[in-house]
């Protein structure tokens, strides 16, 4: 069982590259969510989705898309890079079960920098 | 619009004082959701709770508790007798209506000194 794990750990791009950062769960969660962190900042929501087929967009989604073709899948895509985009990317997989506690499962991050 | 309101940036204690890390909200909204996150010095992310506004009872675990207060528009999150494990950045974030679209605040560095 290895939770959450975030493809590549780490990449350099330069400006308009574009590149695609993979999510991957094995927990069979429905809800999966694509953040940023940019420094002394908390979170901001890019994309989410709330099951296999289906995506949303966040508080930031300009310059991004995403893709669920697969449950335990959730790609997150730069088109054109651009160096505002350097940032810690961190997915998350959560659980929302009726009646019980929600639990929410991070993947590592990735850390992008764009020059 | 929502908003989430951590005044504390940096908190500074002493092994196996308590701590509390204060935060603020505001949202129109009367279905909402709270939640708490903390990030170690390591970088990962770690969800520790998720309150729902219509439950104000306050929730405890081990050396955590959180205190709701619907009057008041907090979240507070106390650690009693902290650890040095227990230093981190710690983040209070919102959720309105259907719990999807989720506002962080700035998040509260919590030294623990031995």
């Amino acid at each position: 069982n290895a939770g959450v794990t975030q493809t590549p750990k780490f990449r350099v791009l330069k400006t308009g590259q574009s590149m695609t950062l993979l999510c991957a769960q094995d927990m069979n969660h429905e809800y999966m969510y694509w953040y940023r962190q940019d420094p002394g900042m908390g979170l901001r929501l890019i994309h989410y989705s709330v099951g296999e087929g289906t995506t949303a967009k966040g508080e930031v989604p300009d310059g991004y898309n995403v893709s669920r073709l697969k449950k335990q899948n959730f790609l997150l895509g730069l088109e054109s890079a651009a160096p505002s985009q350097t940032s810690v990317y961190f997915c998350a997989s959560i659980f929302r079960p009726t009646g019980r506690q929600e639990t929410q499962y991070f993947g590592p991050g990735t850390r992008l920098l764009v020059l | 619009a929502q908003k989430v309101t951590q005044a504390q940036t940096e908190i500074s204690v002493v092994e196996k004082e308590d701590v509390t890390l204060d935060c603020v909200y505001e949202t129109r909204d009367t279905t909402y959701y709270l939640f708490w996150y903390k990030q170690p010095p390591s970088g990962e992310l770690v969800f520790l709770i998720r309150r729902n506004s219509f439950d104000e009872q306050n929730e405890i675990s081990g050396r955590y508790s959180w205190n709701f207060q619907k009057s008041t528009s907090s979240f507070n999150f106390t650690i009693t007798a902290s650890q040095v494990v227990d230093s981190a950045v710690y983040f209070c974030a919102l959720s309105e209506g259907g719990g999807f679209k989720t506002i962080f605040g700035a998040g509260t560095r919590l030294f623990v000194k031995a």
